[in-house]
């Protein structure tokens, strides 16, 4: 069973445009974790997010944690051919190891 | 290092062969991870190390996998009579202590013809 689910699964969009991804689950998470991992590296975290309600912003990228703490979004503005690659949502069991959705493929063509 | 290591970055094997994949951590990081990703999907979590303990390897999928961190810093993930199925890429994450940033390496990708 995925604890997390992220949609859509697949992203390809031209340079310029908007976009959001999403993160959901059914379980309340003490917080969550934004990754981007391009080919042929390793996950990179891009943030974490603690509180129900919190905006965290990073240049282009708006990440936001639902009131509820069940789910999160990655809003990206004026995509760049250099945002492409898999975003991963993350949330942490307690004090111990982290657990990954299965990402959201983005391609972001010039 | 500044990262954290892993070798070999490719390893290709023959079905039923034992492997072994390293990890070297960042220094002085006490968490380590193993995870092992599939084409088109997140990391799954295989092995968890806090020292030279595991603490928690629910994540390994059978008894032909197995995780040592002798000394608490390099870690060693071994496969015995490896399968197909096995082919990942592995990847090794460490951080300063728990619930800190963890930090992956480039990973192993494993192939088993």
């Amino acid at each position: 069973t995925q604890l997390l689910e992220q949609s859509p699964q697949f992203l390809s969009i031209q340079e310029g445009e908007n976009l959001t991804v999403y993160c959901n689950s059914s379980s309340v998470f003490s917080s969550l974790q934004w990754y981007r991992q391009e080919p042929g590296e390793g996950p990179v975290l891009l943030v974490t997010v603690v509180t129900g309600g919190e905006v965290k912003k990073l240049k282009r990228l708006t990440f936001q944690f639902g009131d509820a703490r069940k789910d999160s979004s990655l809003h990206i503005t004026a995509a760049q051919p250099g945002d492409t690659g898999l975003y991963l949502c993350a949330f942490r069991r307690g004090n111990n190891d982290m657990r990954f959705g299965a990402g959201t493929r983005l391609t972001v063509k010039p | 290092g500044a990262g954290v290591s892993q070798t070999p970055s490719n390893k290709v094997t023959e079905k039923g062969k034992y492997v072994e994949l390293r990890c070297d951590p960042i220094s002085g990081h006490t968490a380590l991870y193993w995870y092992r990703q599939s084409l088109g999907q997140g990391p799954e979590f295989l092995i968890y190390f806090q020292g030279t303990g595991a603490a928690d390897d629910s994540g390994l999928p059978n008894d032909r996998f197995f995780a040592v961190r002798p000394e608490g810093s390099v870690s060693t993930l071994k496969i015995q009579r490896t399968e197909r199925g096995d082919s990942a890429v592995y990847l090794c994450a460490s951080s300063l202590q728990m619930n800190t940033e963890a930090f992956f390496g480039q990973g192993t990708r494993l192939t088993v013809v």
